[in-house]
């Protein structure tokens, strides 16, 4: 079945700085999914970006589906920012379930 | 517009007890998926429902899992009876088809089995 790889497992960055996660996936996708798991276990949509580039405010994402890899791009990073993202995809032949990666753990210093 | 609706939101039981859990997808969601969530790790599938009908449930433990969803709405997901692997955060998602589209996530359910 399809892979879901995620870079870095663990980020610590201090306030303000920038980041990029990364996403790979070793198959044709029909749904790539970032999202933000917070303290309180709720799975936050962050993008919903098969391909292409998507901005929403200081996250932004980029998926090259023909390279199979997603980027999820933090700027001026705030505390509020900390916890998990994960990146999901779902595959061609697979129906709409998503396989999710392992996460990213990212802790934002003040 | 309402999101995903589950409850409980916490549950504590025994081994070998049985629990279920309630979720209630957004109105006009035909694709209603359960994930569990083992500490550390990814949400994992473990069944599909398009409308009351199910897409798959290939990674259901179906000795001691059990899921439905009757009318095509709200949907249970049951285990009888619990095992101490089971202690885990059970997610519900819907969208509005089954190809494609964004999944939305409810809160979660966050089981402990003692």
């Amino acid at each position: 079945g399809i892979q879901v790889e995620q870079s870095p497992p663990d980020l610590i960055l201090q306030e303000g700085a920038n980041s990029t996660l990364r996403c790979n996936f070793s198959d044709s996708v029909n749904n790539l999914q970032w999202f933000h798991q917070n303290p309180w276990g709720q799975l936050i949509n962050l993008f919903y970006i098969p391909s292409g580039t998507k901005q929403n405010g200081r996250l932004s994402a980029t998926t090259v589906a023909t390279e199979r890899y997603s980027l999820l791009y933090i700027s001026s990073s705030q505390t509020t920012d900390s916890g998990v993202y994960f990146c999901a995809s779902a595959p061609y032949n697979q129906g709409g379930k998503l396989i999710f990666g392992q996460g990213t753990e990212l802790s934002v210093k003040p | 517009e309402a999101g995903v609706a589950q409850s409980p939101r916490y549950k504590i039981i025994e081994k070998r007890q049985s629990v279920a859990f309630w979720c209630n997808p957004i109105s006009g969601h035909a694709t209603l998926y359960w994930y569990q969530q083992i500490l550390g790790q990814g949400p994992k599938l473990l069944i599909q429902f398009q409308n009351n009908g199910v897409v798959d449930d290939s990674q259901l433990p179906k000795d001691r899992f059990s899921a439905e969803r009757l009318k095509g709405v709200d949907s249970t997901l049951k285990i009888q009876p619990a095992k101490l692997e089971d202690s885990a955060v059970y997610l519900c998602a819907s969208s509005f088809q089954d190809r494609g589209e964004t999944q939305y996530f409810g809160p979660g359910t966050r089981l402990l089995v003692l």
